[in-house]
Formats: C-alpha cells, structure tokens, sequence
C-alpha cells in the first residue's frame, strides 16, 4: 500500500455518461497530480493541486475538470464520456513539488467506456 | 513541447547479467530528474530523484547517473534478478513546472532466469 488510495479500481460505463475518480492523497502530502496512460501512450499528465489550488494544467480536455477539497482529496471528473477516454486513470502525490522523494502513486482506476 | 525519450524500448537480459538504458530530455531549464520503476499490475514506484549535474544515486543493484549539460540520465541494474522485470520511467521536471513531471515512454526489462 502506498498511502495514495483511488477509487474506484474499475470503472465501465457507456458513451456520454460522467464518471467521478476519487484520490486520496498520502498523508502529509499537499500536491495531488492526474495522470492519464491510454494504450501504447505513455503517462500524459492532465492537472496538478496544491493545498486545495490549481497549480498546473497539462492537456486536459475542456470535459474534463477536477478540484481538491480542505481535507486534501481530489476528485477527478470525466463527462460526455468518448471511447477514446478509456484509460488508466493514475493519481500521485508529493510533499510540495516532489523534490526529494518523488511522487507516491496510487493504484490507478481502470476506465472502460463502451 | 518538451520530449522526454528513453532507449531502447524493451530488453531482454539474462539472470545475473548487467544492463543499462538512457534517458535523454531537454538541457536547457533543467530543475529535476526522476526514475520509477512500474511493475505488471502495480502503480509507479519512485527510485531516484536528481538534481545536480554529475549526480549518481544508488538503491542496492540499481543506480544512476545525471549529466544536465548534454541532457541525459543513464540507469544501470548490476547482476539483473528476475525481480527487476518492471518498466523503468523516467520524467523530467523544467524549472518553469511547479511539480509538473513529463515522463518518458519507458524501458521494459525482463529478465529471465
């Protein structure tokens, strides 16, 4: 267990529909990052928090959004929901900018839209 | 837009040999340097971060080596053990990113007994 818990692990729905991935970041950590990995494509990186704030934005798509509340935990919201946005949704956090330990990532959710 | 490439893609290597594979990434703007490791089914797992040109970090069999000026981080496995089998990342963070890491494809290892 590496103290980042998302929820849920898997995730099926159909096109059009919206979604919610939910991390919970280590504790001490205020940083939360969103990393995307579809098939054959490496980690793209979507959304940074820190300390409930918007700190970096990567490409994210306009019907995606995500926020992180007082108690640290950050949610990832996925809408009008394409085939393409199948994926392996991670969630990482880090003690500020993630100088000198890294990220600690969490398991990943599993997104299959059919 | 800012690459991030490792070499090779994927290699094969024999229980006890030594192997290693490149990253290279931009050398201008350079804040950080990191190495995961990511095994089948599981999350990334954080192996080195590094900061200073000439670094060298090491973690048992594994290490590292940074030069910033010509952009490029090698990563070595002495005496490779099956339990190296893993995908070995490496991301680059540029000092106009707050916290902002861009990763590499990857390297797969596998080695086999």
């Amino acid at each position: 267990d590496s103290g980042v818990t998302q929820t849920p692990k898997h995730l099926i729905t159909a096109t059009g529909q919206r979604v919610t991935l939910r991390c919970s970041p280590r504790s001490g950590d205020l940083s939360v990052y969103w990393y995307q990995q579809s098939l054959d494509q490496g980690l793209q990186f979507l959304i940074q928090y820190y300390n409930g704030e918007e700190r970096a934005k990567g490409n994210i798509l306009e019907r995606f959004s995500a926020q992180q509340f007082p108690d640290l935990h950050s949610e990832l919201n996925l809408s009008s929901l394409e085939l393409g946005d199948s994926a392996l949704y991670f969630c990482a956090s880090s003690v500020g900018g993630g100088a000198p330990y890294g990220y600690t990532f969490g398991s990943g959710t599993r997104l299959t839209v059919v | 837009i800012l690459n991030v490439e490792q070499s090779p893609q994927s290699l094969h290597v024999q229980e006890g040999d030594s192997t290693n594979f490149t990253c290279s990434f931009p050398s201008s703007n350079f804040y950080a340097l990191h190495w995961y490791r990511w095994e089948t089914a599981k999350s990334p797992e954080a192996l080195f971060v590094m900061t200073l040109n000439g670094d060298e970090k090491k973690k048992g069999r594994i290490s590292a080596t940074l030069n910033t000026k010509e952009g490029y981080s090698y990563l070595y496995i002495k005496g490779s053990q099956p339990e190296d089998s893993a995908t070995y990342l490496c991301a680059f963070k540029p000092t106009d990113s707050w916290g902002k890491l861009q990763f590499g494809a990857g390297t797969q290892v596998v080695v086999t007994p």
